[in-house]
């Protein structure tokens, strides 16, 4: 069955330095999205991708953060200069809308801890 | 923004025992989905239902949607240790889905 794989599954860094999390999406799909999980706490929207273009972001997605899709498969996000409050789980999720079922199909997410 | 709300935060039963979790919102949607967590791991999708259905089955999971009430229920019947996970609703709009907290299931062997 097609799923979504994320790349590292941990990651830690030093605060101020540049992170690039990885995702392959499913690969007919079309949208693709960044959700931030801080340990214990909700599932937060951060950007949505389509077309190769972020269609919504939300109050946290700021300057600090980019996505990119560099090639036809990799959907990457950056966070510029880490900070403490960085730190949490963050899981990509792809979906084709065709059917407007609304499925999202999500990685097993990235862990990032910010020292 | 959030706007999905679910109770109880934290629901824990015998195994064998149906769970119940509800999820309120406040604005018009066209589905509700829930999603399930299990610790440290990626959401799962459970089950999806259309604004227009009122109730739909999957295996031991029923949900249903009240739209004038703007809420839905997800029932597992017969739960299993394997049930225990973080339960969550979210709503779907213009191609965003928005996210409730989530409410945390332990199966008590």
């Amino acid at each position: 069955e097609p799923e979504v794989t994320q790349t590292p599954s941990h990651q830690v860094t030093q605060m101020g330095q540049e992170v690039i999390l990885r995702c392959v999406p499913i690969s007919n799909h079309l949208y693709f999205y960044w959700y931030r999980q801080i340990l214990g706490q909700k599932v937060e929207f951060l950007v949505s991708f389509y077309n190769n273009e972020i269609s919504e972001k939300s109050e946290i997605f700021d300057d600090q953060f980019s996505v990119e899709r560099p090639d036809g498969s990799n959907f990457t996000l950056k966070i510029r200069s880490t900070k403490l409050e960085d730190s949490a789980m963050y899981f990509c999720a792809s979906s084709d809308w065709t059917s407007h079922t609304g499925e999202l199909f999500f990685g097993e997410g990235s862990r990032l801890t910010v020292l | 923004s959030q706007q999905g709300e679910e109770d109880p935060q934290a629901l824990s039963i015998q195994e064998g025992e149906n769970a119940t979790m509800n999820c309120s919102y406040k604005t018009s949607i066209n589905n509700l989905q829930w999603y399930r967590q299990n610790s440290g791991r990626g959401l799962v999708h459970l089950i999806l239902i259309r604004s227009n259905e009122r109730e739909k089955h999957s295996g031991r999971l029923r949900v249903t949607l009240d739209t004038s009430k703007k809420s839905s229920s997800l029932l597992i019947t017969a739960s299993r240790a394997a049930d225990t996970a973080s339960y969550f609703c979210a709503t779907a709009g213009n191609y965003q889905l928005i996210w409730g907290a989530g409410t945390k299931l332990i199966i008590k062997p």
